[in-house]
């Protein structure tokens, strides 16, 4: 089945700086991407996705870039604050209609951004 | 707020009970999925439903199951609870385009289950 690797764990970095995290998938078959935000207690949050057939797409300081060849994709964060602390998750999706349909999320990044 | 609501927001039950954990996804949304998150595991998907039926399956457990109503609302059943089914289970919606590549999921503010 599929496997995501995400790293690193955890990250911790200065105000303003930026933050990356990347993520690996074993499946060619995967094309859609999305990173998930979730604060401590609440719920996930999707922040930004990127299908198959783009290499990058970005929302304001948020990027994500996607290297089919590799399979892998990266969440880059610029200009860091301190409400950006969370834990992200990247997952990998199969779904091309019917019930040909698989998630897998990766085990999740702590981002401490320090004042 | 997501639009997604789930009860109860926490339960405690003891090993080898039952439960079942309710979801309404967002009005119009045809799918429904169901998802697990522990502390050693991540977050696991475990069944999705659209429009009534069955449509994809992770990583449930054969002591799990679940189905969705008519009016779209779903409900997730544990049985034969073990301590480690301990965990926050999250539903989340998607409008369920048959065949869309690209589904926003939305997700509820989870059920925190504990097994004593």
């Amino acid at each position: 089945g599929e496997n995501v690797e995400q790293h690193p764990s955890t990250l911790s970095v200065q105000e303003g700086d930026s933050a990356v995290i990347k993520c690996t998938y074993s499946d060619s078959a995967s094309n859609y991407f999305p990173w998930y935000k979730q604060e401590l207690g609440k719920r996930p949050q999707l922040i930004i996705d990127i299908r198959s057939n783009v290499g990058e797409k970005k929302d304001q300081r948020i990027a994500v870039t996607l290297n089919k060849t590799a399979k892998h994709f990266s969440l880059h964060i610029t200009e860091t604050q301190p409400e950006d602390s969370a834990v992200y998750f990247c997952a990998s999706i199969i779904n091309s209609g019917g019930s040909n349909y698989k998630l897998t999320f990766g085990k999740g990044t702590l981002l401490t951004v320090n004042p | 707020d997501s639009g997604v609501t789930q009860t109860p927001k926490h339960l405690i039950t003891a090993t080898g009970q039952r439960v079942t954990l309710r979801c309404s996804p967002r009005s119009g949304d045809l799918s429904v999925y169901w998802y697990q998150q522990s502390l050693d595991q991540g977050l696991q998907f475990l069944i999705q439903y659209y429009n009534g039926e069955e449509r994809a399956k992770g990583n449930i457990l054969e002591r799990f199951s679940a189905q969705q109503f008519p009016d779209l609302h779903s409900e997730l059943n544990l049985s034969s609870l073990e301590l480690g089914d301990s965990a926050l289970y999250f539903c989340a919606s998607s409008v369920g385009l048959a065949g869309r590549i690209q589904e926003t999921q939305y997700f509820g503010p989870g059920t925190r289950l504990l097994v004593l």
